[in-house]
């Protein structure tokens, strides 16, 4: 099976501090990406990455970046974190691009910022 | 761009009844893939049933099956026998295959099965 882990569960942070959010795959995929998760508002894609080092905007990239330095990694950065980020963050894979749509998830970080 | 509109953001059903959650979307493909994904309470996110557009049979996995309507733009998920288990959140996607292959997500249906 799959298995998408994402390094942290929940994590409480202070405004200003930085913030990574670890995403590990175990099934060599080309593929990962980093969406947020709002009540209402569903997933929204902020990054992904095709490939080892690299990487595009999503839909809300704006206070975000990754790095994908390994293609099992792939690593989530708040710079300076805001309390308009707190939120559920969550790491997917897939095969690659020619793959027809299943995302492999992980369980989800919620980070709240204070 | 396109959108995908849950209209229902919580139902309930009982157990062993069939419950039928919402979804619509809007897109000017012919082109794509709709899907329905599980969240359980706490745990990953899972594939629950994906439709091919060109697919005018709906798809169909053990107690789930959908209902889509490709020139009405909408994909309905039904669930029969409603167990336990099936409570979750569900979201609906929609994916261009010409457009890199990236998922939209819906808001999101919470399901309550009551035993």
């Amino acid at each position: 099976d799959v298995k998408v882990t994402q390094s942290s569960r929940y994590l409480v942070k202070r405004t200003g501090e930085k913030v990574f959010l670890e995403c590990v795959q175990d099934m060599d995929h080309e593929n990962m990406f980093w969406y947020r998760q709002d009540p209402g508002l569903g997933l929204r894609l902020i990054y992904f990455s095709y490939d080892v080092k690299m990487k595009e905007k999503g839909d809300i990239p704006e206070g975000y970046s990754v790095s994908r330095e390994k293609k099992e990694r792939f690593s989530l950065i708040l710079e300076s974190a805001s309390t308009n980020q707190t939120s559920m963050y969550l790491c997917a894979s897939r095969y690659g691009l020619a793959d027809t749509g299943e995302l492999f998830f992980g369980e989800g970080s919620r980070l709240t910022v204070l | 761009a396109q959108t995908v509109t849950q209209s229902q953001p919580e139902m309930s059903v009982q157990e062993a009844e069939t419950v039928t959650l919402s979804c619509t979307y809007d897109t000017s493909e012919s082109n794509y893939y709709l899907f329905w994904y599980k969240q359980p309470p706490s745990r990953q996110m899972i594939l629950v049933i994906r439709q091919e557009a060109y697919k005018q049979q709906n798809a169909t996995e053990n107690r789930f099956s959908v209902n889509f309507q490709k020139a009405a733009k909408s994909f309905s998920l039904k669930i029969s026998d409603s167990q336990l288990g099936d409570t979750a959140m569900y979201f609906c996607a929609f994916m261009n295959y010409n457009a890199g292959n990236m998922l939209t997500f819906g808001g999101g249906t919470r399901l309550m099965v009551k035993p």
